[in-house]
């Protein structure tokens, strides 16, 4: 089985900053890794699709990126309303794997 | 523009089976893939496994000895059964579509299932 690992666990940023969320897969999974966001109380959004596609009516602050092993997930400018935990999820050989997810907080 | 919700017991003892039915509203489910994914209390997301349109299916191999989704295309539903569940089964339960097995575009809100004595 493909291992994932999502960094950090949690973090905490100010309104404005710049945030990098990493995933990093066990083996190869060419850009099959898939973001989203999950507010509390609410059921999970995607966000990003096939490593670097945004989703339709996803804000542009938003963006992926990656390929193989390693990818990034970005917000380039935090808002108030991106407090949310974060998700990685990859897919490979029909079987669908989450990461742990990274709690984000503003400062 | 597709909707989800979930509907069964929020409640279920331990050593007998949890049912789950997931409403499709918006759209028709003869076609596409739908999938069932839960999280327990605190933790992150498991994905549990899909059925598509035709009936096909596929299972998270750590449930897959359990687990049973079907689809009711007449009804517009589609269905999860966990058999011999334990206290590790309790959960919010989602339902969600996809155009394609891999990623899950609209969700359903959610169920909580306990499981208790």
């Amino acid at each position: 089985d493909i291992q994932m690992t999502q960094s950090p666990s949690s973090l905490s940023a100010s309104v404005g900053d710049r945030v990098t969320i990493t995933c990093q897969a066990s083996q190869d999974i060419s850009n099959y890794l898939n973001w989203y966001q999950q507010k509390p109380g609410k059921a999970p959004k995607l966000l990003i699709y096939d490593s670097s596609n945004l989703e339709t009516g996803v804000p542009s602050r938003f963006s992926g990126s990656g390929s193989g092993t390693d990818f990034t997930f970005t917000i380039s400018s935090l808002q108030p309303e991106d407090i949310a935990t974060y998700y990685c999820q990859l897919y490979d050989n029909l079987q669908v794997t989450f990461g742990q997810g990274t709690r984000l907080e503003i400062k | 523009q597709v909707q989800l919700q979930e509907s069964g017991p929020g409640l279920v003892k331990p050593s007998e089976t949890l049912s789950l039915t997931c409403t499709v509203s918006g759209g028709s489910i003869s076609s596409y893939y739908w999938s069932w994914i839960r999280q327990p209390p605190g933790k992150g997301l498991e994905w549990i496994g899909y059925v598509y349109y035709s009936g096909s299916t596929n299972y998270n191999p750590s449930l897959k000895s359990r687990v049973t989704i079907s689809i009711d295309t007449s009804k517009n539903q589609f269905s999860l059964k966990l058999s011999s569940v334990t206290a590790a089964d309790t959960a919010v339960y989602y339902c969600a579509w996809g155009y394609h097995w891999n990623a899950h575009y609209v969700w359903g809100k959610g169920t909580t299932v306990t499981v208790s004595s």
